[in-house]
């Protein structure tokens, strides 16, 4: 099956550790996204990529980093540097990055810090 | 400022009625915007693309409209079912060619038997 997944699920975080969230896809798409969703607010994005090894911030970078070292694969780390990191966490990849490319979006991460 | 916003309060409809959702957007100028469907705790799944030089788009009973001049696009969803109930996000790219997409918070559609 062709598609986007991120784990895990669920995930628990202690104040001042750092995690990494998993995103792969397997659709052979160039651009990747991560977005973060707050109860009743659309998705910001965090982060993303057009191309393996280069990569933008998005509107809300802070305290959030990222790697693409492989076409595949987009992790996020959220760093202890981010103050309010409870959220559902969504990456999402497109064919070529171009406004008329659909996302394609994994079945999201929700982030809780204890 | 820029902003894109959707009616925050849920939308509640018989079932077999049209439901139409709003979304409204300011100083942008988008050649494009798309409408994506959310289940809860689940990614988006998208929809429509609709093209500023397109009036309307339709697929099966969905159907949406874009007007440039009121920076306004309606979604519709005719002969409405229960399974139709969802959040329902519009989405627009700002500079066109990033695929840097900027979503309304979205508004929940709740079908009822």
């Amino acid at each position: 099956d062709g598609g986007i997944t991120q784990s895990p699920k669920y995930l628990f975080r202690k104040e001042g550790q750092n995690v990494t969230l998993s995103c792969e896809q397997n659709l052979n798409h160039d651009a990747m996204y991560w977005y973060r969703q707050d109860p009743g607010q659309g998705l910001r994005l965090i982060y993303y990529s057009q191309i393996v090894n280069d990569f933008q911030k998005g509107d809300i970078a802070e305290g959030y980093s990222v790697s693409r070292e492989k076409k595949e694969s987009f992790p996020l780390t959220v760093t202890s540097a981010q103050k309010n990191p409870t959220a559902f966490y969504l990456c999402a990849s497109s064919k070529s990055g171009r406004a008329t490319d659909t996302q394609y979006f994994g079945p999201g991460t929700r982030l809780t810090v204890l | 400022s820029q902003k894109i916003e959707q009616n925050s309060e849920a939308l509640n409809i018989q079932e077999g009625k049209t439901a139409t959702l709003t979304c409204n957007y300011t100083n942008y100028s988008p050649a494009y915007l798309q409408w994506y469907r959310q289940d809860p705790g689940r990614g988006p799944v998208f929809l429509l693309l609709i093209r500023e030089n397109e009036k309307e788009k339709r697929k099966e009973r969905l159907k949406v409209t874009f007007d440039t001049t009121l920076k306004q696009s309606l979604f519709h969803i005719t002969a409405s079912q229960p399974a139709d109930s969802a959040t329902y996000l519009c989405a627009l790219d700002p500079s066109g060619n990033t695929g840097k997409l900027i979503f309304g918070q979205g508004t929940t559609l709740q079908v009822k038997p």
